[in-house]
């Protein structure tokens, strides 16, 4: 089963914000909550990662509900390089936890020139 | 430093044959963990090695196995191959597969069954 939602797809204008929404309500306590994102022909890149509190890095922004439930990835201003298929999965204990690394099917993003 | 590399890049098999697939970590890099992806399944785990030995395992049948070896390399073997098992399968690293470890993919193998 899959232990994260994501939109299949989005579409956005380049230059502009992309908000990028994950629901997981059946998190534990000890997952973490990250982002990967995939260009086509290539393997997955790491975005970003957080526990409990909103992380910055100079790819993104992750915004963490207060309960933990769902979580937001924020590209502050999309380029046409930003178009990639996101995926937002939880990682829990030695080897990605008791089901392992649940990718899903992700969120494909284009971006509008 | 190199990153996760991935061996071969393309395989063309027919359907009844095996097949092995390695991965080659990123150097210090102890957790290697396999995925396959398919247009209609997404990415899905198969399973996860750290020190040679398999602490986790995905939804797959026994047909798909794996190992690692004291260097860390790991690889995957499919037998009996399917015409269903045709994907991208990658592999990732990370220094001890915890939690809050960033995971490191390669580019994939790209197997063909016909």
């Amino acid at each position: 089963d899959a232990k994260t939602t994501q939109p299949n797809s989005m579409e956005s204008n380049e230059e502009e914000p992309v908000h990028l929404p994950c629901n997981h309500s059946t998190i534990s306590g000890t997952d973490y909550i990250h982002w990967y994102r995939q260009l086509p022909s290539q393997g997955p890149e790491y975005v970003i990662h957080g526990l409990t509190s909103n992380v910055n890095n100079r790819m993104a922004s992750l915004a963490i509900a207060e309960d933990r439930k769902s979580s937001t990835l924020i590209l502050h201003r999309a380029t046409l390089r930003d178009a990639a298929v996101y995926y937002c999965i939880l990682q829990g204990g030695p080897g990605g936890g008791a089901d392992g690394l649940t990718f899903g099917k992700g969120t494909h993003l284009i971006i509008q020139p | 430093k190199a990153g996760v590399t991935q061996t071969p890049r393309y395989l063309i098999k027919t359907r009844g044959q095996q097949v092995t697939l390695s991965c080659s970590p990123i150097s210090g890099h102890r957790s290697v963990s396999w995925y396959q992806q398919t247009p209609g399944q997404g990415l899905q785990f198969l399973f996860e090695y750290f020190s040679e030995t398999q602490r986790n395992k995905g939804n797959f049948p026994g047909r798909f196995s794996g190992r690692q070896f004291s260097n860390s390399r790991s690889e995957m073997n499919v037998s009996t191959l399917e015409l269903g098992d045709s994907a991208l399968y990658l592999c990732a690293s990370s220094l001890a597969g915890a939690a809050n470890e960033k995971l490191f993919f390669g580019s994939g193998t790209q197997l063909s069954v016909l």
